[in-house]
């Protein structure tokens, strides 16, 4: 199984702060890679697919990069729904798998 | 609009089954796969199976293997999600996801509300 490590766990930023989240694989999934945002009590909301295409209607404060092992989820200027909790997931091998997760929560 | 609409919470002895739906609208359901993933309280994702609504192709996560199995009912555009023997740890919110698929990159677009299944004697 493809492994996702997520780092940090935890994020503690001001509105207005740069955030970075890295999501590194086991193995190289090209860019068959997704992130999403999930709220206390919602399902998870797609920000991000193929590694860096934006979905529709995701504010463009949210980026994606990276390929093969390393990837990242950059918010450029926190705002205040943006606290959350983010996951990328793999979707290049079965069975898919997703990260542990990253906590955004206000400094 | 897309929507995903699963049914409601459950709580079920251990060793019991739990039948799950999920009702898509808004589109063609044979049209894209489903897959379900459940989340237990304060934990992360977990990924569980996938199903073509059109074929009725199924795969399932090693975990679940004999104990999960995916179904659908197209006349009713609704997949259905069976999980056996349950034990505690099966506690969880447990989604239905669609798939997309955009120059052979998939990701999953559109989510059920999710559904709490709570094992417990």
């Amino acid at each position: 199984d493809i492994q996702l490590t997520q780092s940090p766990s935890f994020v503690s930023a001001s509105v207005g702060d740069r955030v970075t989240i890295t999501c590194r694989a086991s193995q190289g999934i090209s860019s068959y890679l997704a992130w999403y945002q999930q709220k206390p009590g919602q399902a998870p909301k797609l920000l991000i697919y193929a590694a860096s295409t934006l979905q529709s209607g995701v504010p463009s404060r949210f980026s994606g990069s990276g390929s093969g092992t390393d990837f990242t989820l950059t918010i450029s200027s926190l705002q205040p729904e943006d606290f959350a909790t983010y996951y990328c997931q793999q979707l290049k091998t079965y069975p898919l798998t997703f990260g542990g997760g990253t906590k955004v929560e206000i400094k | 609009q897309v929507q995903l609409v699963q049914s409601g919470a459950e709580v079920q002895k251990p060793g019991a089954s739990v039948k799950v739906s999920c009702k898509a609208s808004g589109y063609t359901f044979t049209s894209y796969d489903i897959n379900w993933v459940r989340q237990a309280t304060g934990q992360g994702l977990e990924w569980m199976g996938w199903m073509n609504p059109n074929r009725g192709d199924t795969g399932y996560g090693q975990k679940f293997q004999g104990r999960v199995t995916l179904t659908r009912d197209t006349s009713k555009s609704t997949a259905f999600l069976e999980l056996s023997g349950l034990r505690s740890e099966d506690t969880a919110v447990y989604f239905c996801a669609r798939v997309a698929n955009y120059d052979d990159n998939f990701y999953f677009d559109y989510w059920g509300q999710g559904t709490l299944v709570t094992v417990s004697s």
